[in-house]
């Protein structure tokens, strides 16, 4: 079983649609968890980290559920600036490295 | 601006020549950084973690003969290709994390190297 497993997508919709990412993890003991932005042929960008109790930030909401060992993100009234590939990463403890899922594409049209 | 600067971001080398990666951390010292690898379509893979002033830690299946890494000061790691294939072509992105944050969470990325290898 892979570490981080996500749904690679494509997730095609068009502006304004509310669109959600799933993500699950093998190790239970993971105590850090994020989500990242990927634009093509670029270095990934922090969108925001994933909290027990769940966080939102603008139009983007992340939830983790520890028992199940799956993290969401919600992205609300999309944009074309959206487009790009998500990545769901997940970290054992501070001061070891981040275990990237393989990437959820969006797409988002007009 | 970049915390983590990475050069060169574009490399084209023959095919049994060896290309070295730079990763700099511009305003901390990162006494550990982090090397992927990422082929097209797929995830970014740890290759290895950097350690300043000793040995690297290699993932499981990543020859350490073949990428070389040296972390000899607390600002600079890098990643040395030796020997290159075009089977080595990717994109290679290294990390790494301000200690002196206390969350010590926050990761920062170099802006990546695409190398290809013809």
């Amino acid at each position: 079983r892979k570490e981080v497993e996500q749904d690679p997508g494509p997730f095609n919709v068009p502006e304004g649609a509310t669109v959600a990412f799933n993500c699950t993890y093998s190790n239970s003991a993971s105590q850090s968890f994020f989500w990242y932005r990927q634009d093509c042929r670029k270095e990934p960008k922090l969108l925001m980290s994933v909290y027990s109790s769940g966080n939102e930030d603008g139009r983007f909401t992340a939830q983790l559920n520890r028992a199940s060992q799956y993290i969401s993100l919600l992205i609300r009234d999309s944009k074309l600036s959206d487009s790009a590939t998500y990545l769901c990463v997940v970290g054992s403890q501070a001061g070891t490295a981040l275990i990237f899922g393989k990437g959820t594409t969006l797409s988002v049209s007009s | 601006g970049a915390v983590v600067s990475q050069h060169p971001s574009r490399v084209i080398c023959k095919s049994g020549t060896s290309v070295k990666i730079e990763c700099r951390s511009l305003d901390f010292q990162a006494t550990t950084m982090f090397w992927y690898r990422q082929f097209p379509k797929q995830s970014l893979m740890l290759m290895a973690t950097s350690n300043e002033g000793s040995k690297a830690t290699y993932e499981q299946g990543v020859e350490k003969d073949k990428f070389l890494i040296n972390h000899a000061s607390l600002t600079l790691s890098t990643l040395t290709v030796t020997s290159a294939h075009p089977e080595d072509s990717s994109f290679y992105i290294c990390s790494a994390r301000d200690p002196t944050e206390s969350s010590g969470n926050t990761i920062y990325f170099g802006e990546g190297s695409w190398l290809t290898v013809v």
